[in-house]
């Protein structure tokens, strides 16, 4: 069945570093990619997504390319702040739509100032 | 609208006790899922509706747990007798019908059984 396979953490950065979380999926055809982020103490929050093959999605200075060759959604941010501290999520919509988000296991991120 | 609501935010309970939850989804949403997250772990699909109709049902769904969604409306997770291993936070999320939709969550019911 479908998976995603995360970068284990945490990770931690000092303040402006940059950050690449890995995300590698297994699934067929062509799945819908999101990455989600859990800030302390609130619910799963959806941060970006991408639908199609070379598609880039964006959001709060983060960034992650659908790439179909790797299989794979890495998360990019060029330089994280402390308030960027949280569990990073990537998940996957299998490709007929019918199927309910399936998660990776999660990477805890902390950003010291 | 302010988004998926989950009901209670936690609950104690003693093995061998039954537990219900609720969770209310944006009004528009058709689709309405339960999942299962256990500390450092990511959530675990338990169960899925379309409107009222029960679409899927993980493996992790154990007799004990059964779920309804009655006008296609709010939904309810029972867990009966319930055991030390149910421990965990129960999130609910909701979204519009399509493949490329985003799920959007509650912020979870958090069940420690003791």
């Amino acid at each position: 069945g479908d998976s995603v396979t995360q970068m284990e953490g945490p990770v931690t950065l000092s303040e402006e570093a940059c950050l690449t979380i890995n995300c590698t999926y297994t699934a067929t055809g062509y799945p819908s990619l999101f990455w989600y982020v859990q800030y302390p103490g609130e619910g799963l929050q959806l941060l970006l997504k991408a639908t199609k093959a070379d598609d880039k999605g964006s959001n709060k200075g983060f960034e992650a390319t659908y790439r179909k060759e790797t299989t794979s959604f890495h998360l990019e941010k060029g330089s994280v702040q402390v308030s960027d501290s949280a569990v990073y999520f990537c998940a996957l919509r299998g490709s007929s739509g019918n199927t309910p988000l399936v998660f990776g296991k999660g990477t805890r991120l902390s950003v010291i100032a | 609208d302010t988004g998926v609501s989950q009901n209670p935010r936690h609950k104690i309970t003693k093995r061998g006790q039954n537990v219900t939850f609720r969770c209310d989804p944006i009004s528009e949403h058709n689709r309405l899922y339960w999942y299962r997250q256990t500390l450092g772990q990511g959530p675990e699909f338990l169960t899925y509706f379309q409107n009222e109709a029960q679409l899927e049902k993980s493996r992790l769904l154990s007799d004990r747990f059964s779920a309804e969604r009655p006008k296609g409306s709010f939904s309810t997770l029972e867990i009966q007798r319930t055991e030390q291993g149910d421990s965990a936070m129960y999130l609910c999320a909701s979204s519009q019908e399509g493949r490329h939709t985003e799920a959007f969550f509650g912020q979870g019911t958090r069940l420690t059984v003791v």
